[in-house]
């Protein structure tokens, strides 16, 4: 397999479960990303991993849990959601230390909290 | 910090019509500017991006973008559209160096739409 997958493509959760998105790449890359995308909004980037370590989290609810394990893959950990937080989340990963390469973005997981 | 303006957030067209899409860009600092393409339900995908040399950059599917350093600007041009391009298109630029050169800061997206 080559590029980035994300796992599942939907996922549709009520507000007390307990779930987790998956990423993975195959590009050698050492910086991951996960973005929310929601309906008339722009991007917003959630976290930010480079080797393994996060180096952003832009005010994201702690109901958002990230995990890097390795450089391979990225976890994005779910618990009590609300409804607002349906959205399209983006996986994107991409060379941490060359800005002349573009990020290159999985398929996304289309959440919907109910 | 940078800022990206996508000035038109629905772009309706004609098929076979010439179509272009607006990117001005903010910045203090020197960038990477780059344009990505959405189908629906799916992810981004790159569809070109100017680093240096000339200005007029060509990317796939028959899209080219000018960028204009006096201007700010990186609008996106194809001559002729087909029904397949529809979709949503973002304009992206990332600082060539410094502590925040990982980061891809987005416009808000142009929804183009080619009708029959």
């Amino acid at each position: 397999e080559t590029g980035v997958t994300q796992t599942p493509r939907h996922l549709v959760m009520g507000m007390t479960n307990k779930k987790s998105l998956k990423c993975e790449q195959h590009l050698g890359h050492n910086a991951m990303y996960w973005y929310k995308q929601s309906a008339k909004k722009p991007l917003e980037l959630m976290f930010v991993y480079s080797l393994e370590e996060r180096v952003e989290n832009n005010s994201v609810p702690s109901r958002f849990s990230p995990e890097c394990p390795n450089s391979s893959h990225l976890f994005l950990h779910l618990h009590t959601l609300q409804p607002e937080d349906s959205a399209l989340y983006l996986c994107a990963s991409s060379q941490w230390d060359r800005g002349d390469t573009e990020a290159f973005f999985g398929q996304g997981t289309r959440l919907t909290v109910v | 910090a940078q800022s990206v303006t996508q000035l038109d957030s629905q772009v309706p067209v004609f098929e076979e019509a010439p179509v272009e899409l607006r990117c001005n860009y903010s910045s203090s600092v020197s960038v990477y500017l780059f344009w990505y393409v959405q189908y629906p339900n799916q992810g981004l995908q790159l569809l070109l991006k100017y680093l240096s040399g000339s200005t007029l950059v060509k990317g796939i599917n028959g899209f080219e973008a000018e960028f204009n350093k006096s201007q700010t600007s990186f609008h996106l041009r194809k001559p002729s559209v087909h029904i397949s391009d529809t979709a949503e298109y973002f304009c992206a630029v990332r600082q060539t160096r410094g502590g925040s050169n990982y980061k891809l800061t987005f416009g808000k997206g142009t929804l183009l739409t080619v009708n029959p």
